[in-house]
């Protein structure tokens, strides 16, 4: 079965440090990745995607990068944080084309102090 | 105005009841799914579906794609119920990729 990790679960940081949140799949090959970033009273906003390894589609302009360095991996990067970053981070998984079943991490929620 | 709206917000229902969450859309849609969130913030897949109805259990989940329209429904609500519940639409023009997120109907069943 598919299982997808997300850590860490929750972290402080100061304002202007970097940033890593990591994802990874198990028990699935080429699945669609997706990073999204959860503010209190809105949806879910999708912050970044990718089909492939190496191929990462931004949704919005912002503060934040994602690399897919192997098939299975996600990372959302910060090299400076800024206070409006801070909310809670979700990753996500989905079968290759077509509308697919989500399957979500735990989350990470980040507070940027 | 949002593209995905929920109806109500905030819910909250005696042990027993039953429940219904509407989620409107206003775009063409591939498919449709209805999320779980618990206070932890973990979020789990109920359904996912592209036309008629789908029975899980005690939910059940409805969809009308002329009227762009679905409802969640709770038979026999349960306090382990309490959650927070999202409706997700995959737009026709770009799929899975970019599925557009209701803001949430945010259940509490009281025992």
């Amino acid at each position: 079965s598919q299982t997808i990790h997300q850590w860490p679960a929750t972290l402080v940081q100061p304002v202007g440090s970097p940033l890593s949140l990591e994802c990874t799949v198990e028990g699935t090959s080429n699945p669609n990745l997706y990073w999204y970033r959860q503010a209190a009273g809105r949806g879910l906003q999708l912050l970044f995607y990718s089909v492939g390894i190496g191929q990462i589609s931004s949704e919005v302009p912002q503060n934040l990068s994602a690399s897919r360095p192997q098939d299975r991996q996600f990372i959302l990067s910060s090299k400076k944080l800024l206070l409006s970053d801070s909310g809670f981070y979700l990753c996500a998984w989905s079968r290759g084309s077509g509308a697919n079943v989500l399957t979500f991490g735990a989350g990470s929620r980040l507070t940027v102090l | 105005k949002n593209e995905v709206e929920q109806s109500p917000q905030n819910l909250t229902a005696q042990e027993g009841e039953f429940i219904t969450i509407n989620c409107s859309y206003s775009v063409g849609i591939s498919a449709l799914h209805w999320l779980q969130q618990h206070p932890g913030g973990g979020i789990v897949s109920l359904f996912m579906l592209s036309s008629g109805k789908k029975k899980h259990g005690r939910l059940i989940a409805t969809i009308n794609i002329q009227e762009k329209h679905s409802s969640l429904h709770i038979t026999a609500s349960h306090p382990r119920d309490s959650a927070v519940y999202i409706c997700a639409v995959a737009p026709l023009t770009s799929g899975t990729y970019k599925y557009i997120f209701g803001t949430g109907t945010r259940l509490k069943v009281l025992a």
